[in-house]
């Protein structure tokens, strides 16, 4: 069983508009949550990490955290053809090892 | 600038062949993992590392081998491939006071 869960498995989303991803942790473990982004044929990004419940914001992109739920969020307002990708959220026990279970990851496609 | 570079970028071995993987980091980093992705399942970690003459096993490691024999290099070894091993691996880097994990351009192994 996959411990981390992403939905939805695909998105589409006109040029300019927000796209949200959502990610849960079965592993009441975790602690720490990360998003990665990954264009095609190419290797993985990290996007925003969070580690405090609350909200994150960078630039056009706004991460969310319910520790108690173990759900994150990624939103991308004014969203562009470049964002299109494989997004994947990754979870850890600690910022040390940094040992990462990710999810199986949301396809994101903005279509101009 | 951070890297990870790996080597070779592609392979096609047989079915009971021996490949190795290498991947190089000149981040200083102390933490090298081995991850593969196949489509449906994301990135699974094989075997990671927190320092030279370390290695541990990851989610996945059966069928896999890794050495670690400097802080800069780490190895993944098929002794025997098998063709259910055809996939994208890569390698990545980290450090507790990186808390990102790096990572390279991606090896694309075919087992014929």
């Amino acid at each position: 069983q996959q411990k981390v869960q992403q939905s939805p498995e695909s998105l589409i989303v006109p040029e300019g508009g927000m796209a949200s991803l959502n990610c849960t942790s079965s592993d009441r473990n975790v602690d720490y949550f990360w998003w990665y982004r990954q264009h095609s044929g190419k290797s993985p990004k990290m996007l925003m990490s969070i580690f405090s419940n609350g909200e994150k914001e960078e630039g056009r992109f706004t991460v969310h955290l319910n520790k108690a739920s173990l759900h994150t969020s990624l939103h991308i307002r004014d969203s562009q053809p470049s964002d299109s990708a494989l997004y994947l959220c990754a979870a850890s026990m600690d910022s040390g090892y940094n040992k990462l279970t990710f999810g199986k990851g949301t396809v994101l496609l903005v279509s101009p | 600038e951070a890297a990870v570079t790996q080597s070779p970028r592609n392979k096609v071995a047989v079915t009971g062949g021996k490949v190795t993987l290498s991947c190089n980091q000149t981040n200083n980093h102390n933490n090298m993992y081995w991850y593969r992705q196949d489509t449906g399942h994301g990135l699974r970690l094989i075997h990671y590392s927190y320092g030279a003459g370390s290695t541990e096993k990851g989610d996945i490691p059966d069928g896999y081998k890794a050495s670690r024999p400097s802080q800069e290099n780490f190895s993944l070894i098929l002794e025997l491939a098998t063709p259910s091993q055809t996939s994208v691996y890569f390698c990545a880097s980290g450090d507790w006071a990186y808390a990102e994990q790096l990572f390279g351009p991606g090896t694309r192994l075919t087992v014929l």
